[in-house]
């Protein structure tokens, strides 16, 4: 079974100034997908960035990035420029690709603060 | 970016009532939907999975009976609550995605039983 963990309940991080949430994960498929996802208060789960496990080339999407480390089977997500809206509370979820299934980490919550 | 709906946003009933949720997929086709349930300050819980015109799969111990699913067309899913209890009261969120898609998720439902 697979498994996800996110190590960090709680980070803050100041405007402008850059963060990085960790997540590991445990599997022993090869093909997968990872995720985050934002849930600000308003509890709308939004997706930040996808990445597929066969890629080595690690994923970005504006101010968002992450380091896929597939040996280490780690997945770190990095915002950079870090911004009010930012506050949120960040899930990481591993995709089983065999069923679509995602399982998804504890979360961290992430506050912003000016 | 995938839309998805989720209608009713919040509601309260009485203890013993049944609560229909409807999730649609606005923008695509969705061909697997799930259902999560989030209680506070946690992660997302899957309840079911469910795949137009077959039968929803449930996690282990996810009642069938009480929560109800059907999967009529591409686009609707919808989650019925039978005879609520106060227990049952939660966030409910669906999501939309399947054949190894990203999942979108609708807003969430706030369910309040009295």
């Amino acid at each position: 079974a697979q498994t996800v963990t996110q190590s960090q309940p709680e980070m803050s991080v100041q405007e402008a100034e850059t963060v990085t949430l960790s997540c590991t994960y445990d599997t022993s498929e090869n093909n997968y997908y990872l995720f985050w996802y934002k849930q600000p208060p308003s509890r709308q789960m939004i997706l930040v960035i996808r990445q597929e496990a066969y890629k080595q080339q690690n994923a970005t999407e504006n101010r968002f990035s992450v380091n896929f480390q597939k040996a280490a089977k780690s997945f770190s997500l990095k915002i950079s420029d870090s911004q009010l809206g930012d506050t949120a509370m960040y899930f990481c979820a591993f995709m089983n690709l065999n069923t679509d299934k995602l399982i998804f980490g504890t979360g961290t919550r992430l506050q912003v603060f000016p | 970016g995938a839309v998805v709906s989720q209608h009713p946003s919040w509601v309260i009933c009485k203890s013993g009532t049944s609560v229909k949720i409807e999730c649609r997929s606005l923008d695509f086709q969705a061909t697997t939907m799930f259902w999560y349930r989030q209680f506070p300050k946690q992660s997302l819980m899957l309840m079911a999975t469910s795949n137009e015109g077959s039968k929803a799969t449930y996690e282990q111990g996810v009642e069938k009976d009480k929560f109800l699913i059907n999967h009529a067309s591409l686009t609707l899913s919808t989650l019925t609550v039978t005879s609520a209890h106060p227990e049952d009261s939660s966030f409910y969120i669906c999501s939309a995605g399947g054949q190894g898609e990203t999942q979108y998720f609708g807003p969430g439902t706030r369910l309040l039983v009295l």
